[in-house]
């Protein structure tokens, strides 16, 4: 079946700009994970969603960043005023229920300029 | 809060030789423990995690990693690297009974020779 996708898969954007990264779960998947890769650097939590609400927001970096899933399903992850520190790999992952195996998907490359 | 430590940024070895990942933890008690393979331009894959139970766990494309609580290890071995094992792997950890945050290395890159 089809896995975790993301869109889009490059983003490029200038600095203070808002963007909006999309995260399309595993069909019946509850819980969806945001994860943030930095060049070099592990995939770091940012936010964990077990069915529409947000269960732990505890690494969202600041106020900067928020992440919906009004449905239950698809995820968007929010950032406003983007800053060139955002630039990195922006990971989303599902699992059947929480505390199951992580499915990730292949990520979306930020840039800001 | 817990860490993860892989001390090694980077191993070439030789096709058909063993490899050995080293992954070192720091946690009050027994966590959760996790290895993830990065192929270029693939998202993260599972290869083996460890719950509870036997300490040596087997995982797929013939990886195995053994819990050592002494130790606080969690390393991955496979007796003998094939080319296409060339990649990125992560060791990760979660606190026991939340394994929906994982606290991940920093990686680990595998190169293998013909």
């Amino acid at each position: 079946g089809a896995g975790v996708s993301q869109t889009p898969s490059n983003k490029v954007t200038e600095k203070g700009k808002y963007v909006e990264l999309r995260c399309d779960p595993i069909s019946g998947h509850t819980a969806l994970y945001w994860y943030r890769q930095s060049l070099g650097q592990g995939p770091e939590f940012l936010i964990y969603f077990q069915g529409t609400g947000a269960a732990d927001d505890s690494g969202l970096p600041n106020d900067r960043f928020f992440a919906v899933r009004p449905e239950g399903s698809v995820s968007t992850l929010k950032i406003q005023r983007t800053e060139r520190g955002d630039s990195a790999v922006y990971l989303c992952a599902s699992s059947l229920v929480a505390e199951e195996t992580q499915y990730f998907g292949p990520g979306t490359r930020l840039l800001v300029l | 809060a817990q860490s993860v430590t892989q001390p090694d940024i980077h191993i070439t070895v030789s096709e058909g030789a063993s490899l050995e990942l080293r992954c070192n933890y720091s946690y009050g008690a027994t966590p959760y423990l996790f290895w993830y393979v990065q192929s270029p331009g693939q998202g993260l894959q599972l290869l083996l995690k460890y719950f509870s139970g036997d300490t040596l766990v087997q995982g797929i494309k013939g990886f195995e990693a053994e819990f050592k609580r002494s130790q606080s290890s969690f390393n991955l071995r496979k007796p003998s690297v094939h080319w296409s094992d060339a990649a990125e792997y992560f060791c990760a950890v979660a606190r026991t009974g939340t394994a929906s945050k994982l606290t991940f290395g920093t990686g680990t890159r595998l190169q293998v020779t013909l």
